[in-house]
This record gives structure tokens, C-alpha cells and sequence, in this order.
């Protein structure tokens, strides 16, 4: 079993969805939960950082980390042409380690 | 946010040469950086950490041979590819990180080496 586990899609959505992306992993000690987007031949930006458990809402965008499922998730909200990208998950076990472990990333498609 | 730099952002070569990726931190010190592939469809594969002044630390798996790494500066790390293979042909990342400890991670815009 891999360490961290991601559909790859690809996901088409409509202009306006609300987009739902997930990751599961299997490593209890990561404790440290990220999401990235990719363009197309770029290099990846930071969407969202969290910590533990819980929800963190950033504009149109939210993270969920349930870590008693191991499981996290990113909803986007008013999905916009501009959010087709490759999204992909990052997690590590401790706050100054940014050796990450990523997931495959879920390229999405929002058609206007 | 920090500006992290690639050269260069697409490459050809011919197979047993070698290539020179370099990534660069614009406006900001970073004193560890990190090497990345990404093949196509896949995650990014973390390959090494590079600190400045030592030498880098090399990920399971990966051939520190064949990929060199100096981190000469605290702003310049390079990754060359020693004798390339049609195998070797990937998608190359790199970041960097601000400050020590919990500093942010940038990342660069990526290589995307071809041999042939």
C-alpha cells in the first residue's frame, strides 16, 4: 500500500461546482497536511496548509482533515475556468521537515 | 510570495551526455533546497536534500552518482544529470526553503529533460 493514496481523475466539472478532492493515507505520524495546485508544466503553488484534524477556509477554498479516517479533503467552492489544474496532496510528519510525501495529484477540468 | 528560479525550463539531449539543471532563490536565502522528479501522471518523487555547504543527502533509490548535486550558495543549488539515459527523461523540480525550521516552501517551475 502506498503511504498516501490519490484518484488521479481526470475530473470535469462544470463552471460553478463545488469540486471535491481527496487523499487517504496510511502513515499515522504525519500530522502536517497540504494542498498544491499544478499548472500544466509548472511547478507546484501552496493552496492551503493545516494542522490536525479539523477544517481550515480559505476564500473559495477549504480543507478538511480528518485524521482518525486518515483522510483529507479540499472543496472548491464557485469553481472557476481558472482553477483547471493538477491537484495534488502533501503531507509530513513534523513542522520543519519539508521532505513531503505526495500524492499522484487529480487534474481537473472546470468547463466554462 | 518568494520567486524560485529554474534554467533551463526544457532540454534535449543526446543519450550519454550530461545536462545541468540550476535553481535559483530570487529574492529570498534558502538555505535547503530539495530535487524532485515527476514522471508523467505520477507524484513528485522527492530525489534529495541539499543544504548549503554539505553535501546533499540522497533519497532511497537514487543514484548520487548519477545525479550530482551542489549547493554552493544560499541561493543556488544545481542538479546534473551525469551521462543521461532516454530513462533519465522526466520532469525535474526543485524548491527551496526560507530560513530554518518552519520557513515556507517555494517551488520552481520545473525541467522537463528529454534524451533521446
Amino acid at each position: 500500500q502506498k503511504e498516501v493514496e490519490q484518484d488521479p481523475g481526470p475530473l470535469s466539472v462544470p463552471e460553478g461546482a463545488i469540486v471535491s478532492l481527496n487523499c487517504t493515507y496510511s502513515n499515522s505520524a504525519f500530522q502536517y497536511f497540504m494542498w498544491y495546485r499544478q499548472y500544466s508544466r509548472k511547478g507546484p503553488e501552496l493552496l492551503m496548509y493545516t494542522y490536525s484534524s479539523g477544517n481550515k477556509e480559505d476564500g473559495r477554498f477549504t480543507a478538511q482533515v480528518d485524521k482518525s479516517s486518515k483522510y483529507i479533503s479540499l472543496f472548491i467552492r464557485d469553481s472557476q475556468p481558472s482553477d483547471s489544474a493538477t491537484y495534488l496532496c502533501a503531507m509530513t510528519a513534523s513542522a520543519g521537515s519539508y521532505q513531503l510525501t505526495f500524492g499522484k495529484g487529480t487534474k481537473l477540468s472546470v468547463i466554462p | 510570495g518568494a520567486v524560485v528560479s529554474q534554467h533551463p525550463s526544457w532540454v534535449i539531449c543526446k543519450s550519454g551526455t550530461s545536462v545541468k539543471i540550476e535553481c535559483r532563490s530570487l529574492d529570498f536565502q534558502a538555505t535547503t533546497m530539495f530535487w524532485y522528479r515527476q514522471f508523467p501522471k505520477q507524484s513528485l518523487m522527492l530525489m534529495a536534500t541539499s543544504n548549503e555547504g554539505s553535501k546533499a543527502t540522497y533519497e532511497q533509490g537514487v543514484e548520487k552518482d548519477k545525479f550530482l548535486i551542489n549547493h554552493a550558495s544560499l541561493t543556488l543549488s544545481t542538479l546534473t544529470v551525469t551521462s543521461a539515459h532516454p530513462e533519465d527523461s522526466s520532469f525535474y523540480i526543485c524548491s527551496a526553503q526560507t530560513g530554518w525550521g518552519t520557513g515556507e516552501l517555494f517551488f520552481g517551475e520545473g525541467s522537463r529533460l528529454t534524451v533521446l
